[in-house]
């Protein structure tokens, strides 16, 4: 099994959808991010996670919300899919800094497209 | 906010040849990392460091903290080298990491 698994992997939807992108991780890292990926630009955080109590607000959180659910589980919801929403969406764990390597852990990735 | 530079943006290359991707930031960091992205995959990270070098296998990745850079070299490049090579450094003591544009490395046969 892979370290961190992205559900769905691809996806079409409707603008004004509803949308849930799922990510579980085997590390047992504390630290879960949702990242969105654009052709010609860097990865952008959404939302991170340092433990299930503690969430936070990434660069581009606006049309975004998440949910902890447990440690070993990050998702990232759209409430109403818009098409600038259309990207590649990753999550990713890794350890606190004072830890371990801090080495970062990514998913497959989730093809979002929105008509 | 910290700038990460790499360069260059796209670079073609020869197999067998040697290869030098560079990238630069504008504010003190903690660590850095290099990461490798095939075309329509994941992304793997092939190195963190802090400081001084590292190598795996034909990939080697150093770091001068005082220049504000870091290099990704690839010894006898071979085409499955051939992907979108990621610098990202993380900013002072915290969490947050900052992402370069990418490098996207082809090495033709």
């Amino acid at each position: 099994d892979a370290d961190v698994t992205q559900t769905p992997r691809n996806r079409i939807t409707k603008t004004g959808k509803r949308i849930m992108l799922e990510c579980s991780q085997t590390k047992g890292h504390d630290r879960m991010y949702w990242y969105r990926q654009d052709p010609g630009l860097g990865l952008q955080l959404i939302y991170y996670s340092f433990d299930v109590k503690d969430i936070n607000k990434g660069e581009i959180s606006d049309g975004y919300s998440v949910s902890r659910q447990a440690q070993a589980k990050f998702s990232l919801s759209l409430e109403s899919a818009i098409p600038n929403q259309t990207a590649l969406y990753f999550c990713a764990t890794s350890d606190s800094w004072g830890k371990n390597t801090g080495e970062l852990f990514f998913g497959e990735g989730s093809r979002l497209t929105v008509l | 906010k910290n700038e990460v530079e790499q360069s260059p943006q796209n670079l073609t290359a020869q197999e067998g040849e040697f290869i030098t991707i560079n990238c630069s930031y504008s504010v003190g960091i903690s660590a850095l990392h290099w990461l490798q992205q095939h075309p329509g995959g994941g992304i793997v990270s092939l190195f963190m460091l802090s400081s001084g070098k590292k190598k795996h296998g034909r990939l080697i990745a150093t770091i001068n903290i005082q220049e504000k850079h870091s290099s990704l070299h690839i010894t006898a490049s071979h085409p499955r080298d051939s992907a979108v090579y990621i610098c990202a450094v993380v900013g002072g003591s915290n969490y947050k990491l900052t992402f370069g544009k990418g490098t996207l490395l082809t090495v033709n046969p």
